[in-house]
């Protein structure tokens, strides 16, 4: 099947560093990737939707100048924590969509950040 | 987006069958029916989906209502491992392949 990589699968940073997360489709071309956060206990929040080559779509409350995404192939997205502070501790997944046709999104094991 | 209604939480001993049910009454036609489950501390896994007619793979049935405003993920005989919390979502055919996300249901193994 479709395998989603994440890395790092966690990282411990202090506030005001930047921290970038990297989603990688392993064995087949992802023609749209998608970033969520979920918090303990809660269900995903999609982030935002980015399509190879363009600019990612963000979701409204989503700060796309904090939260910068790049998605420069068909296999790999990176979504980079500028200045992250302590609320921006969170889990973070990323999943892709291939170009079977499926309709099915694929997801990444997930990168665990905690800002100290 | 049309909505999904999952119970919070369910308990199923080992080796059972596990019906999950999910009401979505305001479905259109052109809503495909997915089913994900999340481990815990782990990224969500596809497990089925469907439009209209029952589904069978590897993991899961899913029985969908005739009229499809309702639908059953079946797992046939549960493990310790299919502990996980199990979503059902709608999408359309024609969006942009977003998933939106609900509660889901917390599918707890009684050994």
């Amino acid at each position: 099947g479709a395998v989603v990589s994440q890395h790092p699968s966690w990282v411990i940073c202090k506030s005001g560093t930047s921290v970038k997360i990297e989603c990688r489709s392993l064995d087949f071309q992802a023609t749209t990737m998608f970033w969520y956060r979920q918090f303990p206990k809660q269900s995903l929040m999609l982030m935002a939707t980015s399509n190879e080559g363009s600019k990612a779509t963000y979701e409204q409350g989503v700060e796309k100048d904090k939260f910068l995404i790049n998605h420069a192939s068909l296999t790999l997205s990176t979504l980079t924590v500028t200045s992250a502070h302590p609320e921006d501790s969170s889990f973070y997944i990323c999943s892709a969509t291939s170009r079977d046709g499926t309709d099915t999104q694929y997801f990444g094991p997930g990168t665990r950040l905690t800002v100290l | 987006d049309a909505k999904t209604t999952q119970p919070n939480s369910m308990e199923s001993n080992e080796e059972e069958p596990v019906h999950l049910p999910c009401n979505h009454s305001t479905i259109s036609g052109t809503d495909y029916i997915h089913w994900y489950r999340q481990l815990p501390s782990q990224g969500p896994e596809y497990v089925i989906h469907g439009l209209t007619s029952n589904v069978n793979n590897r993991m899961a049935s899913l029985a969908i209502a005739e009229d499809r405003k309702s639908s059953t993920l079946i797992l046939h005989r549960a493990t310790l491992r299919d502990a996980a919390v199990y979503y059902c979502i709608l999408k359309h055919m024609d969006s942009n392949y977003q998933l939106i996300w609900g509660a889901g249901t917390k599918l707890i193994i009684k050994p």
